[in-house]
């Protein structure tokens, strides 16, 4: 299958910082990028989804100035969170997928972020 | 109500064992449906798309039924390493998000 490289794999940052996790799609053009949170032993819930060259649509309760998507190619996009802080701990997951109806996404690594 | 809605489990069978799950999701102008597997700590990969004719990979058969707004995910001869999360997917391709369940655990057990 395509594949989906995400990057950090993990990261500890301090309460207040932000950090820049990294979405590339390898071996596809990723129309559509989407990014989801994980807290433990829940479910995988959708925070956004973002199109190339355009911005963000936010699910509601996500807030976008602090969560913020860029999705500057077909084959990147990245998730900034903003000041961070301890509550936004969590295992953090980008899928990609092209362009034809019907076709499953692909999911990269997830990036495990612990803020303290 | 939430788009998709799985039981969480978990299920616990032996080794042989037949299971079944199944998820039902909220939106009827939903298009595409997936089954993907999620091991613990790790992304969920792809297990196998739901045809609305059904369709069958080995020892794994998806079945849709879109009257009744659900799908479902049969294992046959369950073996120890089909221990996962079994995760529901619904596609609005219309809106382009995939929306998952909350998984449903297998334990497969000796």
């Amino acid at each position: 299958g395509a594949v989906v490289s995400q990057h950090p794999s993990r990261v500890i940052c301090k309460s207040g910082t932000s950090v820049k996790i990294e979405c590339r799609s390898l071996d596809f053009q990723a129309t559509t990028m989407f990014w989801y949170r994980q807290f433990p032993k829940q479910s995988l819930m959708l925070m956004a989804t973002s199109n190339e060259g355009s911005k963000a649509t936010y699910e509601q309760g996500v807030e976008k100035d602090k969560f913020l998507i860029n999705h500057a190619s077909l084959t990147l996009s990245t998730l900034t969170v903003t000041s961070a802080h301890p509550e936004d701990s969590s295992f953090y997951i980008c899928s990609a997928r092209g362009d034809s109806v019907n076709t499953e996404a692909f999911f990269g690594q997830g990036t495990r972020l612990t803020v303290v | 109500r939430k788009e998709v809605e799985q039981d969480p489990g978990p299920f616990n069978v032996p080794e042989g064992a037949t299971v079944a799950f199944n998820c039902t999701y909220s939106n009827s102008a939903s298009q595409s449906f997936f089954w993907y597997r999620q091991d613990c700590r790790k992304e969920p990969k792809l297990l196998m798309s739901v045809y609305s004719s059904g369709n069958e990979d080995g020892r794994f058969t998806a079945q849709l039924n879109r009257a009744s707004q659900y799908i479902s995910l049969l294992i046959r001869d369950s073996k120890l390493s089909d221990s996962a999360t079994y995760l529901c997917v619904v596609n609005k391709n219309n809106f382009n998000k995939f929306y998952f369940g909350s998984g449903t655990k297998l334990n497969v057990k000796p």
